[in-house]
């Protein structure tokens, strides 16, 4: 079974231009996160979708956004760039959000650059 | 409250060592914690999970201590090999998280031969 997957594997941008990040889940998983990652630090959690719901909202500004399809594959949508918002940007898929416990897996990530 | 404290930052042993890795939190209302290792370019892999419920748990060469009147819990690798080389991230969340992991800052570990 494929893993969680991740289009482009990186992406070159310049400050002010807008982008978009994809992510497949796991073949029977609904529930999809995006998080950021900043070198040399941990996952920032930006959004959870379940249900082609937004379910969480981390602590990042309104010109980030998300959907998720029927198929329950996702896209990040980041406006406006600026050169802090350059990271690796990580979508995780979980079976189903009303699990007790639901484990999270990651896919390899999408390196953003903005110039 | 939302906040995890790893420690240490880096970490060097030998091969076949026990490298210990230690994460600290404020929030009683956690009631998951993941780790997860992660090679240069890859995402994070999920290695071993534990809940309050129990002290301790082990898959393989990984053990989870976990300390909850301490509101600590740490990593054990069993008979480090140079393989393990990677860095490590400990996470927490609970069933109100809104799906929000919240991860420590991460250890990068260096096992030499």
């Amino acid at each position: 079974d494929a893993g969680v997957t991740q289009s482009p594997t990186h992406l070159i941008k310049t400050r002010g231009q807008q982008v978009t990040l994809r992510c497949s889940p796991i073949s029977g998983h609904k529930s999809v996160s995006w998080y950021q990652q900043v070198l040399g630090q941990g996952p920032q959690f930006i959004f959870q979708y379940y249900e082609k719901e937004e379910r969480g909202r981390g602590n990042f500004p309104d010109r980030f956004s998300a959907r998720q399809f029927p198929n329950y594959s996702s896209e990040l949508n980041v406006n406006a760039l600026l050169l802090g918002d350059s990271a690796l940007y990580l979508c995780a898929s979980s079976l189903d959000r009303r699990l007790l416990y639901n484990e999270q897996f990651f896919g390899p990530g999408t390196r953003l650059t903005v110039l | 409250q939302q906040q995890v404290k790893q420690s240490p930052q880096s970490l060097i042993v030998q091969k076949g060592g026990i490298p210990i890795i230690n994460c600290a939190y404020e929030n009683t209302a956690f009631d998951y914690f993941p780790w997860y290792q992660q090679f240069p370019g890859k995402g994070p892999a999920l290695l071993i999970a534990i809940r309050p419920d129990v002290s301790e748990k082990k898959e393989g060469r990984f053990t989870i201590s976990f300390n909850k009147s301490a509101k600590q819990f740490s990593l054990h690798i069993m008979d480090s090999q140079p393989g393990d080389s990677a860095t490590y991230f400990c996470a927490a969340s609970g069933y109100n998280q809104g799906g929000k992991l919240i991860f420590g800052q991460g250890t990068e570990l260096s096992v030499k031969p």
